[in-house]
């Protein structure tokens, strides 16, 4: 149980363009959604927090016009980059909390974005 | 400002023996903390979980210590195998939060 999905796993685009990520929760609905950016050899940042049906919550220093996060329903969670630049080129990773967890959370395998 | 430290970047270990992983963090007072393993273009697993009021927890070959006064938590993995081989994260989380504040990870590499 408590799986989690992203889609693309990978994206190569050109600067310039935007680029959706989806992060599903499978067998379980997800009060709560998080977004990570992670560089090579370096620790998951919070970008923001997102809970179903209201706007997400962004960490400081994360511009939330870049970063458009969309949490319709209890089960998706998108992540938009507007505009990608090769500075967003990073690995993002969504998770997901259920309403019974205590406070561990179900991360999805990432989305490897690449902006040439 | 709070942070969270993995003392090493790296550890070698032969296979069978003990690891021993640390976590020590400062200015930061967490109700939770946890530990996760990454594989090398994946998201992070959940392994375990332990509260401020917990000193050990333990799942199967897993054990994870909790010392509030010394702001240290050490991760076990009893008779490793190379398949442990990953990065283990460690990541705190306050009271009334559900964010989690990550360390960088130590990557553990299991010697046949």
């Amino acid at each position: 149980g408590a799986v989690v999905s992203q889609h693309p796993s990978r994206v190569i685009c050109k600067s310039g363009t935007s680029v959706k990520i989806e992060c599903r929760s499978l067998d379980f609905q997800a009060t709560t959604m998080f977004w990570y950016r992670q560089f090579p050899k370096k620790s998951l940042m919070l970008m923001a927090t997102s809970n179903e049906g209201s706007k997400a919550t962004y960490e400081q220093g994360v511009e939330k016009d870049k970063f458009l996060i969309n949490h319709a329903s209890l089960t998706l969670s998108t992540l938009t980059v507007t505009s990608a630049h090769p500075e967003d080129s990073s690995f993002y990773i969504c998770s997901a909390r259920t309403m019974s967890s205590y406070n561990e959370q179900f991360f999805g395998p990432g989305t490897r974005l690449t902006v040439l | 400002s709070q942070k969270i430290e993995q003392n090493s970047e790296a550890l070698n270990i032969q296979e069978g023996k003990t690891a021993t992983l640390t976590c020590n963090y400062t200015n930061y007072s967490p109700a939770y903390l946890q530990w996760y393993r990454q594989d090398p273009g994946r998201g992070p697993v959940f392994l375990l979980l332990i509260r401020e009021n917990e000193k050990e927890k333990r799942k199967e070959r897993l054990k994870v210590t909790f010392d509030t006064t010394l702001k240290q938590s050490l991760f076990h993995i009893t008779a490793s195998q190379p398949a442990d081989s990953a990065t283990y994260l460690c990541a705190l989380s306050g009271a009334g939060s559900y964010q989690l504040t990550f360390g960088k990870g130590t990557k553990l590499s299991v010697i046949p």
